[in-house]
């Protein structure tokens, strides 16, 4: 079975500017979390997804935003970037929506300049 | 709400001593409880869960963990650390509360392992 794939793997982008990330989930998972990983700290949840639905929001501004599509891929956008977005982006798929447990990307690192 | 400490952001063991890594947590529900670990520039991959059940988990690679409710306790051990061991470790509860079931994880402890 192929696990959770995201791309890019690194990026960097300059204040101000607009990102995506992509997911691609575990075969046979229906949801997929996203999570931000700033240097040094734990990952904090940002929000997550089940069957195309938002399913629960972390404490991060409205400027970042996702979307869950029919084959349960998904995409982490962050509008007006800033310097604190800097991070390791985490995207994490699970069978259930209860996610008793996650299995991982390799995450995207993005640096903001 | 639920919470989780890992004390120590820095272990070092000698290869071949025993690993220990703390963590407590908070939770106003039974805990579900993970510890994952990360290796440098890669995602996070499951070590072993706690749920239900019988309270030694053993996990992948010799690891093993213990839930203790009376010390809100779930530290991982391996008896032998190999050099392969040195990497970052996170403890995590999973927050049943509202509906979401997000992870709440730790600040991480980073494990070197000293020839």
């Amino acid at each position: 079975e192929t696990g959770v794939t995201q791309s890019p793997t690194h990026l960097i982008k300059t204040r101000g500017q607009q990102v995506t990330l992509r997911c691609s989930s575990q075969s046979g998972h229906n949801t997929v979390s996203w999570y931000q990983q700033a240097l040094g700290q734990g990952p904090q949840f940002i929000f997550q997804y089940y069957r195309e639905e938002e399913n629960g929001r972390g404490n991060f501004p409205p400027r970042f935003s996702g979307l869950q599509f029919p084959n349960y891929s998904s995409e982490l956008n962050v509008n007006a970037l800033e310097l604190d977005d800097s991070a390791l982006y985490l995207c994490a798929s699970s069978p259930d929506r209860e996610a008793n447990v996650l299995t991982f990307g390799a995450g995207s690192r993005l640096t903001v300049l | 709400a639920q919470s989780v400490t890992q004390l120590g952001s820095h272990v070092s063991v000698s290869e071949g001593a025993l690993v220990l890594l703390r963590c407590n947590y908070s939770s106003s529900v039974p805990p579900y409880l993970f510890w994952y670990v990360q290796y440098p520039n890669q995602g996070l991959q499951l070590l072993l869960k706690y749920t239900t059940g019988a309270t030694l988990v053993k996990g992948i690679n010799g690891f093993e963990a213990e839930f203790k409710k009376s010390e809100t306790s779930f530290h991982l051990t391996k008896p032998s650390a190999h050099m392969s061991d040195a990497a970052e470790y996170f403890c995590a509860v999973s927050d049943r509360t509202t509906g979401t079931y997000k992870y709440i994880f730790g600040t991480g402890t980073r494990l070197k392992v000293l020839a």
